[in-house]
């Protein structure tokens, strides 16, 4: 079983709708990611935050929002998102952001935006 | 310069056969080329790694084969299995990553066909 849980695995929603995505890490890591992964295009950095500080946002729109209220929890809150923005939202974690460490990544939440 | 080439984007190989994947990159500050593998649902997971001091690294059936005057960087899978067929991910940045985050490539689906 992963150490880093998402929750929805499955989440539909309409472009008026807000929702929240939540990720939750049982690893003791440091670091936290978002990332968007759509078919045949990289995996796209979102988000990261090391010791709950956010040290990047790659020009994401601001119809996402990303919360850290600890080292262990990280959330995606969405609003008026555009069907564009359907794509598996997956959630990682690593020991540290400064010096590459492994990423370990969660299942992933599958959204459609209708 | 901040992409990394993957190809093939899709590969069929037999059981008991070789799999190939490569990768190319254009900065030359990169000096971290993990792995990822991604089975369907899952999120993806470290596979193997290497750092350009070598030249090849081997674990079990998975070798990386690294070209650092090229700039190329390869997975070779061999004895490949039909538990093989996935997405791999090449993926590089800087050892100190910083504000210089993992760049991926856009993924090899494989299937190993019996």
């Amino acid at each position: 079983e992963t150490g880093v849980t998402q929750t929805p695995r499955h989440l539909v929603m309409g472009m008026t709708n807000k929702k929240s995505l939540k990720c939750e890490q049982h690893l003791g890591h440091n670091a936290m990611y978002w990332y968007k992964q759509s078919a045949k295009k990289p995996l796209e950095l979102m988000f990261v935050y090391n010791f709950k500080e956010q040290t990047e946002n790659n020009s994401v729109p601001s119809r996402f929002s990303p919360e850290c209220p600890n080292s262990s929890h990280l959330f995606l809150h969405l609003h008026t998102l555009q069907p564009e923005d359907s794509a598996l939202y997956l959630c990682a974690s690593s020991q540290d952001w400064e010096y590459n460490s492994p990423l370990h990544f969660g299942n992933g939440t599958r959204l459609t935006v209708t | 310069q901040q992409q990394v080439k993957q190809s093939p984007q899709s590969l069929i190989v037999q059981k008991g056969g070789i799999s190939i994947i490569n990768c190319a990159y254009e900065n030359t500050a990169f000096d971290y080329f993990p792995w990822y593998q991604q089975f369907p649902g899952k999120g993806p997971a470290l596979l193997i790694a290497i750092r350009p001091d070598v030249s090849e690294k081997k674990e079990g059936r998975f070798t990386i084969s690294f070209n650092k005057s090229a700039k190329q960087f390869s997975l070779h899978i061999m004895d490949s299995q039909p538990g093989d067929s996935a997405t791999y991910f090449c993926a590089a940045s800087p050892a100190r990553a910083g504000n210089t985050p993992l760049v991926f490539g856009k993924g090899t689906r494989l299937s190993v066909i019996a």
